[in-house]
């Protein structure tokens, strides 16, 4: 695809309930990351993906939230036993391999969590 | 830890007029980017402009250019002849030069345009 795509685009769910998000990055990006944008907060780091593995869950906010990378591309992150607090945007970002001094990460469109 | 802090929670300008968005940070390291970037209500995030620190020149493009004051540790955005698209949450973000390259975000800005 051309871009950073996400989905879904919105997921309601209850209290309590699992759910998965999915990001599809550009592809041949190697490097992945996951926000979290809470209402009138900004982008928060959530984890990093270098390939398919994960050097960097420091932003995880808690053990019900992780994530994983598959075939160095596809990305799931997964919330279990969901939280009202948990209700977001949640944006994905990937980059390409770095072959300079800079390159930018290209988000997508974000799904955006409400939990009841 | 990397701070950054956007103190206009809203600003709003006349269109074709211009409007400065403030942005300040933290840090103890000497390199490092930092970015504009652009939500429109669509979510989609935009990169506006960035700033290497160490260029002492300030980045434009186009209508858009910042005033980078490394030791005040300051970077604000100028946005000339403000037009209707411009209307959107405005984010300051910081990324180190080394590491995972993960960006910290401020809280934004959201700017209205005023017809």
């Amino acid at each position: 695809g051309a871009g950073v795509s996400q989905s879904p685009s919105n997921k309601v769910t209850e209290k309590g309930k699992d759910v998965e998000l999915r990001c599809d990055p550009i592809s041949g990006h190697t490097a992945l990351y996951w926000y979290r944008q809470s209402l009138g907060q900004g982008l928060e780091f959530l984890i990093y993906f270098q390939g398919n593995s994960a050097p960097d869950k420091s932003g995880l906010p808690s053990d019900r939230f992780s994530a994983e990378r598959t075939g160095g591309s596809v990305s799931t992150l997964t919330i279990q036993r969901t939280q009202q607090e948990d209700s977001a945007v949640y944006l994905c970002a990937s980059r390409s391999r770095p072959s300079g001094t800079y390159n930018e990460q290209f988000f997508g469109p974000g799904t955006r969590l409400t939990v009841l | 830890a990397q701070t950054v802090t956007q103190s206009q929670p809203e600003m709003s300008v006349q269109e074709a007029e211009t409007v400065t968005l403030s942005c300040t940070y933290d840090t103890s390291e000497s390199d490092y980017y930092l970015f504009w970037y652009k939500q429109p209500p669509s979510r989609q995030m935009i990169l506006v402009i960035r700033q290497e620190a160490y260029k002492q020149q300030n980045a434009t493009e186009n209508r858009f250019s910042v005033n980078f004051q490394k030791a005040a540790k300051s970077f604000s955005l100028k946005i000339s002849d403000s037009q209707l698209g411009d209307a959107a949450m405005y984010f300051c973000a910081y990324r180190s030069e080394f590491g995972n390259e993960k960006l910290t975000f401020g809280t934004g800005t959201r700017l209205t345009i005023i017809p």
